[in-house]
Formats: structure tokens, C-alpha cells, sequence
């Protein structure tokens, strides 16, 4: 069945530094791919989604591309702030049903 | 315009209990998703609602089961309850047929 693998956590970075998050997935044809980020008591956030292959989606900074031929969706932001301390969700769904999440990383940005 | 709206906040069962969970989607949205996130772990899908039917069930026994009402809205019911069901659940909500899908808060549920 459908999959996503993420990388495991805690990811921490120093203020200003590059961030990637590592997401694959397993599955056939072409699933909507998100990420979504979670803050400490809140619920999840669309951050930003692609649709079909080779779609980047970007918000607030992050960006993450849809490679079907490595089956990855890796998240990635320039410069990270203090603010961005969360865990981040890859997940993918088919049309307008479930969603499948990876286990979440948590991100920790030091000042 | 109010986001998903979920209640209550926390609760505190003990193994054997029932217990309803609410949630409000968003101004017109007519899908509603149910997940369960143990600590540390992603959600997991439940059910989703639409036209007041299930529409798709994730892996989960029949101790829990769901209604949505004419206004969209929706309850998670919960039978039986077993310390394992502790967790945070969330309920979504999507206008149909969009993929996106807008989370609430989330309710706190301890099974002691």
C-alpha cells in the first residue's frame, strides 16, 4: 500500500543556516503530495502542496519539488528563523480521500 | 471566518467509556476527516464523512464510529474506550472535491 518515509528527527539548526527535510514516498500513479507543519498545542498547517510531477511548491520561504523518478519530496528553506521551531509532515493523498502522513520531524532553530 | 473548530479542548475517560468528539468545519466545506495521532507519531486516517455518509475508512474497529449532520458538522464516537486510544484527534475539513484539507486544533482524549 501507499507509503511515506521520513527523515528522522529532532533536525536541530543554528539561526540563518539551510534546511532539508528528507520525504519519499511509495505508491502508484501520481498522489497529491503536501507538507504540513504542526506548532507546539495547534493542529496541522498546510505549508504547501504539489499535484503532479516535477510541480514545486513553495510558501513563507520553503520550497519542495515533486520528483516521481527518485519518488521524493524533500522540503527545503534558504535561511531558518527561531519561528520556524515545529514538526513538519510529509503526507500524500489520491483525489479527495484519506491522507497518508510520515511520522512527522521535529525541527528545533537555535538563536 | 472561523477555521475547523473542534470540542472539547481535553478529556479524561477511563478504560470502558464512550466518548463523542466534536467538530465544526470550515464555511463551506462539506467533507469531514477524522485522524488519530498517538505521541510522537503521524496521523492516522479514521473516516471521512460526505452527504452524511462514509465515504472511506482507514484501519480502526468498529468501536469507532462517526456521524455528520445536515449542517456539515460531525461526531467521533469512541466504544470501549482502551488505554491505547489515548491520543490527539484531529478532524479536517475539505470542500469536495479539492485533496486540501484544513485541520483543526485537535481534542486531547486520556484514557485512564
Amino acid at each position: 500500500g501507499d507509503s511515506v518515509t521520513q527523515m528522522e528527527g529532532p533536525v536541530t539548526l543554528s539561526e540563518e543556516a539551510f534546511l532539508t527535510i528528507n520525504c519519499t514516498y511509495t505508491a502508484t500513479g501520481y498522489p497529491s503530495l503536501f507538507w504540513y507543519v504542526q506548532y507546539p498545542g495547534e493542529g496541522l498547517q498546510l505549508l504547501l502542496k504539489a499535484t503532479k510531477a516535477d510541480d514545486k511548491g513553495s510558501n513563507k520561504g520553503f520550497e519542495a519539488t515533486y520528483r516521481k523518478e527518485t519518488t521524493s519530496f524533500h522540503l527545503e528553506k534558504g535561511s531558518v528563523q527561531v519561528s520556524d521551531s515545529a514538526v513538519y509532515f510529509c503526507a500524500l493523498s489520491r483525489g479527495t480521500y484519506k491522507y497518508i502522513f510520515g511520522t512527522g520531524t521535529r525541527l528545533k532553530v537555535l538563536a | 471566518d472561523a477555521g475547523v473548530t473542534q470540542s472539547p479542548t481535553h478529556l479524561i475517560k477511563t478504560r470502558g467509556q464512550q466518548v463523542t468528539l466534536r467538530c465544526s468545519p470550515k464555511s463551506g466545506h462539506d467533507t469531514v476527516s477524522w485522524y488519530q495521532q498517538a505521541l510522537g507519531q503521524g496521523p492516522q486516517f479514521i473516516f471521512q464523512y460526505y452527504e452524511e455518509e462514509e465515504r472511506q475508512r482507514g484501519n480502526f474497529p468498529d468501536r469507532f464510529s462517526g456521524h455528520q449532520f445536515p449542517n456539515y458538522s460531525s461526531e467521533l464516537n469512541v466504544n470501549a474506550l482502551l488505554l491505547g486510544d489515548s491520543a490527539l484527534y484531529l478532524c479536517a475539513s475539505s470542500p469536495d472535491p479539492s485533496p486540501i484539507q484544513y485541520f483543526g486544533a485537535g481534542t486531547r482524549l486520556s484514557v485512564l
